[in-house]
């Protein structure tokens, strides 16, 4: 299940679940959004991105939903695997000040998935 | 043949210091960025730039100074080290497209200890 508080969220799956992981953003002007996977001791790796205009999008084994009603983003990841454990973030970016191109890339606060075997 | 590429991977040093961490990318990006992510994994932009231009400054204090000697090139200088400044420090990338955000390509991170 997930958990929220001082430490990151967490969610414990076992081998061959759906994964779920929840991310609320912050700016109604984004315009476009990253999930990351993040391993231990790596850099943020692109998982699959959305656009503003658009409200689903789906890769391999996994799928974003976008919900700006309410400035929500989510990550299903099908037959979650072992090698799926990670910290993902969510990323929105915020378009640049006077109509720049130089938007800003924010990240959320991650969460922690962990699944067994 | 490592898209974005940062040394040293790991640096300890002791409170006072000045230090660099230095960072590449070989993917033809006109835009560099510097975050870092502290204990609790928060990843904060620090700083933008593009074609050699400072674009994001966020509030950093001023004993961070980034330095872009080319597009492929955003250094990250730090003078009179703190321990507050302990973190994993990552260099990141992107292709900016006119009003279109684009995926930032990230560095392994250069993990910052300070004694």
């Amino acid at each position: 299940g997930e958990s929220v508080g001082l430490h990151l969220p967490t969610l414990s799956v076992q081998e061959g679940d759906n994964s779920i992981i929840n991310c609320a953003y912050s700016n109604s002007a984004s315009d476009y959004f990253i999930w990351y996977k993040q391993e231990s001791g790596k850099g943020p790796q692109f998982i699959i991105d959305i656009r503003s205009n658009m409200d689903k999008r789906q890769g391999q084994r996994v799928t974003v939903l976008l919900n700006k009603t309410v400035k929500h983003l989510s990550l299903q990841i099908a037959a979650t695997q072992p090698g799926d454990s990670a910290v993902y973030f969510c990323a929105e970016n915020s378009p640049g000040a006077g109509g720049t191109s130089y938007g800003k890339l924010t990240f959320g606060q991650g969460t922690i998935l962990t699944v067994h075997p | 043949d490592t898209a974005v590429s940062q040394t040293p991977k790991y640096l300890v040093t002791q409170m006072g210091n000045d230090k660099s961490i230095k960072c590449e990318q070989n993917l033809g990006h006109d835009t560099m960025y510097w975050y870092k992510q502290d204990s609790k994994k928060f990843l904060k932009i620090m700083f933008s730039y593009n074609n050699k231009e400072l674009i994001i400054n966020e509030t950093v204090p001023n004993r961070f100074s980034p330095k872009s000697p080319d597009k492929a090139h955003l250094n990250l200088h730090i003078n009179s080290l703190e321990l507050g400044d302990s973190a994993v420090y990552f260099c990141a990338s992107s292709l900016v497209q006119w009003g279109r955000g684009t995926e930032a390509f990230f560095g392994q991170g250069t993990r910052l200890t300070v004694v």
